[in-house]
């Protein structure tokens, strides 16, 4: 098992550029995340992805959009992107559901400049 | 708003002691707590899990939970310099969601 993959692991973007960013999971999970993780700030979530059909915003998601492909993937946009957005970006995925149980599992992340 | 606090660090400790991590968090109604591991330029890994009042201990590392005080802890025995690392303290913050703190930092010297 792969777990949690993520493309691409870097990229540099100039202001007003648009990207997307993959990430697919193999442990037929339910829920999905996209952070992102800049220096003193800890881990932000941008969106999620609860079950397969459905998004939700987190606490930072203005500049972003996200698609929940189906229950493998989830895709995060950035459609013009802006120097604030240079971070390194996380997926992540947890089996969830309304159990207390939520280990998230994360995957190697994608370092973003933009410039 | 859902808040995790922890100390920043660095938390310097020789090797071989025990290192203590801890972390405060704001709602009274989370239930599950977690402990992960962070190496510099790599992704958060999950070590530790918590559910219920009390200790739970695999192999060196011990996660203690006061939910009355709104605390939870991580005990690091024997510690080594692999163990350095930065430690990030999660809270469920709602259906399916994590809250996470910023992290401590955490140097074991030789």
């Amino acid at each position: 098992n792969a777990g949690v993959t993520q493309t691409p692991k870097f990229q540099v973007l100039k202001t007003g550029q648009s990207m997307t960013l993959q990430c697919a999971q193999d442990m037929n999970h339910n829920s999905m995340y996209w952070y992102r993780q800049d220096p003193g700030m800890g881990l932000r979530l941008i969106y999620y992805s609860a079950s397969e059909g459905t998004t939700d915003k987190g606490e930072v998601p203005n500049g972003y959009n996200v698609s929940r492909l189906n229950k493998r993937e989830f895709s995060l946009r950035l459609e013009s992107a802006a120097p604030s957005q240079t971070s390194v970006y996380f997926c992540a995925s947890s089996e969830a559901g309304i159990a207390v149980e939520n280990e998230q599992f994360f995957g190697p992340g994608t370092r973003l400049t933009v410039l | 708003q859902k808040e995790v606090e922890q100390n920043s660090g660095p938390l310097s400790v020789p090797e071989g002691a025990i290192a203590s991590l801890n972390c405060t968090y704001s709602d009274r109604g989370s239930q599950s707590f977690f402990w992960y591991r962070q190496y510099s330029g790599k992704s958060p890994e999950l070590i530790m899990s918590i559910y219920s009042n009390g200790d739970k201990e695999d192999g060196r590392f011990t996660a203690q939970l006061n939910k009355a005080s709104q605390y939870v802890s991580l005990l690091i025995r024997d510690s080594q310099p692999s163990d350095s690392a930065t430690y990030l303290c999660a809270v469920n913050g709602g259906y399916s969601t994590l809250t996470f703190g910023k992290g401590t930092m955490l140097l074991v010297s030789p």
